[in-house]
């Protein structure tokens, strides 16, 4: 059964940096997209972007421009994401989840639905 | 504040029919593009409920359906069960973002 395997917990201090990573145990990688979402307490979800593998081509959410990283290897079949600059507001769950795309003449990318979510990855910031 | 808006609460009781609707604009389900829901039980992460407006992944009961009209979609739940207490959010793509959007989710409490 193909699962998303995230690294466990994490305790940063404001202004460090944090690499939550996201392993696809089965199925096949380079056919996907592979997105974060985070979760903070009592809140919804927010996309911070993603990264298509076969392309090795990352896409991020305007809020997150500048201070997120989204890499993916291949051949271990894991995705990364880091974060910089943290601050009290980035505590919160970090899913992984992957996704179709779609692929346009014009060379566009689109993420479709999230249909396979990691368990999640709990960042806290805390001094 | 999330692009796509959702009433933050819902509740009925067990066997009636709730509704979850979302509400986007002229950027993303006013633009045609498809809204996909997910389902997240307590202390867990987000499943995928209903994809492409009105389309259910195997294993999830026909008692859950959407639709979509316009700028808006609609979650609609029957024969409503005590163990579908959960959020629900809506999501969608959003062309002037460039990237996914969700709705900020409805509490459904059943009675």
């Amino acid at each position: 059964q193909v699962q998303l395997v995230q690294s466990g917990a994490e305790v940063k201090r404001p202004e460090s940096s944090v690499k939550v990573s996201c392993r696809a145990s089965g199925g096949t990688f380079d056919k996907f997209a592979f997105s974060w979402v985070r979760q903070a307490p009592g809140q919804g979800l927010e996309w911070m972007g993603g990264i298509i593998p076969i392309f090795d081509l990352a896409h991020y959410a305007q809020n997150f421009q500048g201070r997120v990283t989204i890499t993916a290897d291949k051949f271990t079949r894991t995705a990364f994401m880091e974060l910089r600059s943290l601050r009290s507001d980035d505590t919160a769950v970090y899913y992984c989840a992957r996704s179709d795309y779609d692929h346009y003449a014009s060379g566009s990318l689109r993420y479709r639905y999230f249909d396979l979510w990691g368990r999640g990855t709990l960042v806290t910031v805390s001094s | 504040q999330s692009v796509l808006t959702q009433p933050p609460s819902v509740s009925g009781a067990p066997g009636q029919r709730v509704t979850i609707s979302c509400t986007g604009s002229s950027s993303n389900i006013g633009a045609g593009y498809d809204v996909h829901w997910y389902q997240q039980l307590p202390g867990t992460a987000p499943k995928l409920l209903i994809f492409g407006n009105n389309n259910r992944p195997s294993g999830v009961p026909d008692r859950f359906s959407g639709s979509k009209s316009g700028s808006s979609a609609s979650l609609a739940i029957t024969g409503l069960q005590a163990e579908d207490e959960a959020d629900f959010y809506c999501q969608s793509y959003d062309n002037s973002l460039s990237g996914p959007v969700f709705g900020g989710g409805a509490k459904l409490t059943v009675l």
